[in-house]
């Protein structure tokens, strides 16, 4: 029972490189999302997916771009990464689909802590 | 836009004491109300829910009650153990959404510690 995976879980990166976050769940939800976790701020929502083939802005989009490849995999892509692009980023999926069924449980990955030095 | 405001942390009772935290929203619609919960290095997972109003979410001793004239959904224990040191998040979901609208929205945690 895998549910959903994130990889990496650390990754240490220089300021203006760039990397992609992965994401896979296996419970064939159609409704994804990317969160990042800093203190005093709670999750913060950067980009959700409702289906696979469409991608929405979140609070903080700016910075980030995503890709749902398919129904299973959602990632993350910093372009180049600064400093303040430093925290935990977790990955979510959850049973809704298009259409209002907003009542879902969503599962979280265990997180990926980004550091931007 | 939907908003959740939290009660500030953290939050360090006694064990057997009892717990509320509190949670208002703000929302357009028709929202469904979550308490999800936090341990050290992990994930969230779901602590509770209900979708409707005066509905009452419980799981694990914990409780909230969806009140609609208030737009709260707080959180409660009647009596904490050690193993609920965790941080808590309350979210909210609009019910009826149009396709392509399915934000899950959290406010920013509250931090719960027992000590012995």
């Amino acid at each position: 029972n895998a549910g959903v995976t994130q990889t990496p879980k650390f990754q240490v990166l220089k300021t203006g490189q760039s990397m992609t976050l992965q994401c896979a769940q296996d419970m064939n939800h159609n409704s994804m999302y990317w969160y990042r976790q800093d203190p005093g701020m709670g999750l913060r929502l950067i980009y959700y997916s409702a289906s696979e083939g469409t991608t929405d802005k979140g609070e903080v989009p700016n910075g980030y771009n995503v890709s749902r490849l398919n129904k299973r995999e959602f990632s993350l892509r910093l372009e180049s990464a600064a400093p303040s692009q430093t925290s935990v980023y977790f990955c979510a999926s959850r049973g809704g689909r298009g259409g209002g069924t907003g009542n879902t449980e969503a599962f979280f990955g265990q997180g990926t802590r980004l550091t931007v030095v | 836009g939907d908003s959740v405001t939290q009660m500030e942390g953290p939050v360090t009772l006694s064990e057997e004491a009892f717990l509320t935290i509190n949670c208002t929203y703000t929302a357009t619609g028709y929202p469904s109300l979550f308490w999800y919960v936090q341990y050290p290095g992990e994930g969230l997972q779901l602590l509770l829910k209900a979708t409707k109003a005066d509905d009452k979410g419980s799981n694990k001793g914990f409780e909230a009650t969806y009140r609609k004239e208030t737009t709260s959904f707080h959180l409660e224990k009647g009596s904490v153990q050690v193993s609920d040191s965790a941080v808590y998040f309350c979210a909210l979901s609009e019910w009826g959404s149009n396709f392509g609208n399915e934000k899950l929205t959290f406010g920013t945690g509250t931090r719960l510690t027992i000590i012995p």
